[in-house]
């Protein structure tokens, strides 16, 4: 267990709604980042936010936005749902917004669009 | 886009055999990290090799960086049905890591 929790666990959604998950961080941290995982593929990085602003984005498209509040829990929404939005979506936290040093994982949560 | 490459995609060996992985990547590091994932859940930290080291243990863990090569070896020694599992390097890139495909490691008892 890494102390980063994230919810819902699974999610159905239907294409064109929105979504937004919940994540967590660690105790002391004050940086999270949240990932993509396709089935079958590596985490993609999609954003990273450091105390409450976005100081580092992925190749993702505008409609995938975030929000991390004062107490570093943190939000992913995204708005106009594909079908290829279905993936696993990780969150994870360190305490440390220069150096890239080891980042703790939550468990995910799996997105289903259809 | 993703930077590392792992090799091989599929590995299956039995209980006491050892593991080794390899990871490619492409473009200059400050470390490398290895992670394992258990059935598409989080990630979880094995180790991290920085830039200007060779070699470092932890447990049964043994990691290598040739950074001429810009490559790196995980090997799991006397393997475990639960070292089962997705491993991933991951490199770092401003402020994301950026992870392989991962290799898939099946240990039958």
């Amino acid at each position: 267990e890494t102390g980063v929790t994230q919810s819902p666990t699974h999610l159905i959604k239907t294409r064109g709604q929105q979504v937004t998950l919940r994540c967590s961080s660690q105790s002391g941290h004050n940086t999270v980042s949240w990932y993509q995982q396709a089935l079958g593929q590596g985490p993609q990085f999609i954003f990273q936010y450091y105390r409450e602003e976005e100081n580092g984005r992925g190749n993702f498209p505008p409609r995938f936005s975030g929000l991390q509040f004062p107490n570093y829990s943190s939000e992913l929404n995204v708005n106009a749902l594909e079908l290829d939005d279905s993936a696993l979506y990780l969150c994870a936290s360190r305490n440390d917004r220069g150096a890239t040093y080891e980042q703790y994982f939550g468990p995910g949560t799996r997105l289903t669009v259809t | 886009s993703q930077q590392g490459e792992e090799d091989p995609q599929a590995l299956s060996i039995q209980e006491g055999e050892n593991a080794t992985m390899n990871c490619s990547y492409k473009t200059s590091i400050n470390n490398l990290q290895w992670y394992r994932q258990n059935s598409g859940r989080g990630l979880v930290h094995l180790i991290l090799i920085r830039s200007n080291e060779r070699e470092k243990h932890s447990g049964r863990l043994r990691v290598t960086l040739d950074t001429s090569k810009k490559s790196s070896s995980l090997l799991i020694t006397a393997s475990r049905a639960a070292d089962t599992a997705s491993y991933f390097c991951a490199t770092d890139e401003s402020t994301a890591l950026i992870f392989g495909k991962g290799t898939t490691l099946s240990v039958s008892s």
